[in-house]
C-alpha cells in the first residue's frame, strides 16, 4: 500500500467511550499530523510529530492524546469527547521544512 | 502572525467557463505557498505550488502565480469540467517543522 492511509474511515461513539484513529505513511517521511476538519471552519492544526518528537500542540483540549511510536505510524486516542468534537481527522506527513503535506482519506467522526 | 484568506464560495460556473478563486496571505517571512484541493470523500491533494515570489505553480490547466507585492496566489483556470468540482484550499508554509496555514477552503461546483 502507497501514500498515506487512515483507519476507521468511519466511526460512531459514545461520550464515554474510547477510541483511536490510527495513520500509517509508507512514504518515508519524518513528520507527521493531525488536522481536524469542521463544517464551514478553516483546517485547524492540532499536532504535529517531527522525528517521533512532538513538536506542535496547537491547545488541543486533553480528550485527544496523539501517539507517535515511530516516524511510520500517528494515532489519535479520544475519551470522553463531546459532541462538537464531531468532525473529520485528517492525517498528513512531509518530508522536510517547507514542503508540501501529504493527506490521508481522513476519518469521519461522529460523537453521540 | 501567519494567515490565508480565501473567498467564500461556492462558486457555480458552467463547463467551459474561466475561473478564478481569490487567495490573499500574511505572512512574516517569505512562505511557500500551495493550492490543494479536495474531492468529496476524500482527503486533501497537492494541486500546484510556488516557493518565492514570481513563481508560477502550474498543473492540469490549473495555475497560480506567487505576488509577492499583492501577498496573492490566485487560482485559475481557463476552461473548467464538470469533474473540476471540488474544494479549493490555498496554504502556506513558512517557518520550522513545516508548520501550515490553510484557508477556509472554496468550493467550486461546475455544471454540465
Amino acid at each position: 500500500e502507497t501514500g498515506v492511509t487512515q483507519t476507521p474511515r468511519h466511526l460512531v461513539m459514545g461520550m464515554t467511550n474510547k477510541k483511536s484513529l490510527k495513520c500509517e505513511q509508507h512514504l518515508g517521511h519524518n513528520a507527521m499530523y493531525w488536522y481536524k476538519q469542521s463544517a464551514k471552519k478553516p483546517l485547524e492544526l492540532m499536532f504535529v510529530y517531527n522525528f517521533k518528537e512532538q513538536t506542535e500542540n496547537n491547545s488541543v483540549p486533553s480528550r485527544f492524546s496523539p501517539e507517535c511510536p515511530n516516524s511510520s505510524h500517528l494515532f489519535l486516542h479520544l475519551h470522553t469527547l463531546q459532541p462538537e468534537d464531531s468532525a473529520l481527522y485528517l492525517c498528513a506527513s512531509s518530508p522536510t521544512s517547507h514542503e508540501e503535506q501529504f493527506f490521508g482519506p481522513g476519518t469521519r467522526l461522529t460523537v453521540l | 502572525g501567519n494567515s490565508v484568506t480565501q473567498m467564500e464560495g461556492p462558486v457555480t460556473l458552467s463547463e467551459e467557463a474561466f475561473l478564478t478563486i481569490n487567495c490573499t496571505y500574511t505572512a512574516t517571512g517569505y512562505p511557500s505557498l500551495f493550492w490543494y484541493v479536495q474531492y468529496p470523500g476524500e482527503g486533501l491533494q497537492l494541486l500546484l505550488k510556488a516557493t518565492k515570489a514570481d513563481d508560477k505553480g502550474s498543473n492540469k490547466g490549473f495555475e497560480a502565480t506567487y505576488r509577492k507585492e499583492t501577498t496573492s496566489f490566485h487560482l485559475e483556470k481557463g476552461s473548467v469540467q464538470v469533474s473540476d468540482s471540488a474544494v479549493y484550499f490555498c496554504a502556506l508554509s513558512e517557518g520550522n517543522f513545516n508548520k501550515f496555514y490553510f484557508g477556509s477552503g472554496t468550493k467550486l461546483n461546475v455544471k454540465p
